[in-house]
């Protein structure tokens, strides 16, 4: 079976830390992504990336940043993390091959900063 | 990529057929239709697509008007477990990163 792995369900940080998001892919997907979801606003996509240390900026990139050193592996990083940045992050992959069959989404990072 | 409206909320008797519908006014000739859904605390998960015709696979059918202005994504016999937020997405295969762009969806609630 098919799948996006994220590294933690929960996690809980202070404010300040910095914060790694782990995304894992196994379907070798050339694009992967990274949304978060907060009620009300949806799901708001931070940054993409369509190929290996390529990376794109998303709707919301502000106080994040991305790394992509390997094809499966898509990670995301709160520089300092802040309480506005509690949410529920979502890691999503695709490829262009599968173009029509759309994302394949984690089960997301509930984070909390305190 | 084209916006879409769906309606905010919908309700569904268990075993009764779920329509769902979206409009896409705005729709260019090579952008696809594509339905997904998200349950509680999950991430979204994909359903069905299709470009002008219509679609159907083991989780749902997809009807497009012959406009393609709009579009209803059905499930046959709704189940307790399709209560979730279903959204309707409309993107060209190949933009920019290949990515979507989430609205606000329709939140199925399916009731006993």
């Amino acid at each position: 079976d098919v799948k996006v792995t994220q590294s933690s369900r929960y996690l809980v940080k202070r404010t300040g830390e910095k914060v790694f998001l782990e995304c894992v892919q196994d379907m070798d997907h050339e694009n992967m992504f990274w949304y978060r979801q907060d009620p009300g606003l949806g799901l708001r996509l931070i940054y993409f990336s369509y190929d290996v240390k390529m990376k794109e900026k998303g709707d919301i990139p502000e106080g994040y940043s991305v790394s992509r050193e390997k094809k499966e592996r898509f990670s995301l990083i709160l520089e300092s993390a802040s309480t506005n940045q509690t949410s529920m992050y979502l890691c999503a992959s695709s490829s262009y091959d599968r173009a029509n069959y759309g994302y394949t989404f984690g089960s997301g990072t509930r984070l909390t900063v305190v | 990529d084209a916006k879409t409206t769906q309606p905010t909320s919908m309700d569904c008797a268990e075993g009764r057929a779920a329509n769902l519908p979206c409009n896409h006014s705005t729709i260019s000739g090579n952008e696809y239709v594509y339905w997904y859904r998200q349950i509680h605390s999950q991430g979204p998960q994909y359903i069905i697509h299709g470009l002008k015709n219509n679609e159907t696979n083991e989780m749902a059918s997809l009807i497009i008007t012959e406009d393609r202005k709009s579009s209803t994504l059905i499930l046959p016999h709704a189940t307790l477990r399709d209560t979730a937020v279903y959204y309707c997405i409309v993107r060209a295969l190949h933009n920019a990163g290949n990515m979507l762009t989430f609205g606000g969806g329709t939140r199925l609630m399916v009731k006993p």
